[in-house]
């Protein structure tokens, strides 16, 4: 199975900041890696897919890059609604799996 | 507009079954592939299985930590795809969400997401 590991696991961050966060595969996915926001009590939503594709209607201070076995998240200037729970998602390969997830806080 | 609904979750006891339910509007559920994820209290998401399109088979994929014990199935004559649960466990324990997933367009793959149904395991 597909290990993914996410980094950091949590992270303070200010208005305005960069935002990178990491996802590593234990094998490779090519580009099949989905990008996920979570906030408390809400339903998963999608970011990007295809690693870097940027889902409709997502703002484009939103962005993916990689292939392979690393992936980041980047967000360009960090907006309040941003702080919530960011996941990996590689679906290149049964089973799926999930990274543990970063929270990005204030 | 494509919509995803899950219900049927609720207490149960350790040991006993439950068969939760997802449901599909708005689009040509037959067409997709069903995701069922699951997120304990306080934890993170939980891939635990796939089902494709009747073309494909309707064939299954787990996470090894519930294979064997849960089944996913389909009737796409109701549009509603099911995750059967069996030989509950306390750590079974989550809300349960469901996902489309298409097996020929990436832009179609955990894209919609019903809004999930908790499931309590617990004397």
């Amino acid at each position: 199975d597909i290990q993914m590991t996410q980094s950091p696991s949590a992270m303070s961050a200010s208005v305005g900041d960069r935002v990178t966060i990491t996802c590593r595969a234990s094998q490779g996915v090519t580009t099949y890696l989905a990008w996920f926001q979570q906030k408390p009590g809400k339903v998963p939503k999608r970011l990007i897919y295809a690693a870097s594709r940027l889902q409709s209607g997502v703002p484009s201070r939103f962005s993916g890059s990689g292939s392979g076995t690393e992936f980041t998240l980047t967000i360009s200037s960090l907006q309040p609604e941003d702080f919530a729970t960011y996941y990996c998602l590689q679906h290149g390969n049964h089973p799926f799996t999930f990274g543990p997830g970063t929270k990005v806080d204030i | 507009e494509a919509q995803l609904v899950e219900s049927g979750g609720g207490l149960v006891q350790p040991g006993r079954s439950l068969r939760i339910s997802c449901a599909g509007s708005g689009f040509a559920f037959g067409d997709y592939a069903i995701n069922w994820v699951r997120q304990a209290p306080g934890k993170g998401l939980e891939w635990l299985g796939f089902i494709r399109t009747q073309p494909y088979g309707a064939t299954t994929d787990y996470a090894a930590s519930v294979k064997g014990r849960f089944t996913i199935f389909r009737d796409d004559s109701k549009s509603i795809a099911y995750l059967q649960m069996n030989s509950l466990k306390s750590e079974d324990t989550a809300n349960y969400f469901c996902s489309r997933y298409s097996l020929s367009d990436i832009l179609f793959t955990f894209d919609n997401w019903g809004q999930g149904t908790l499931v309590t395991v617990s004397s």
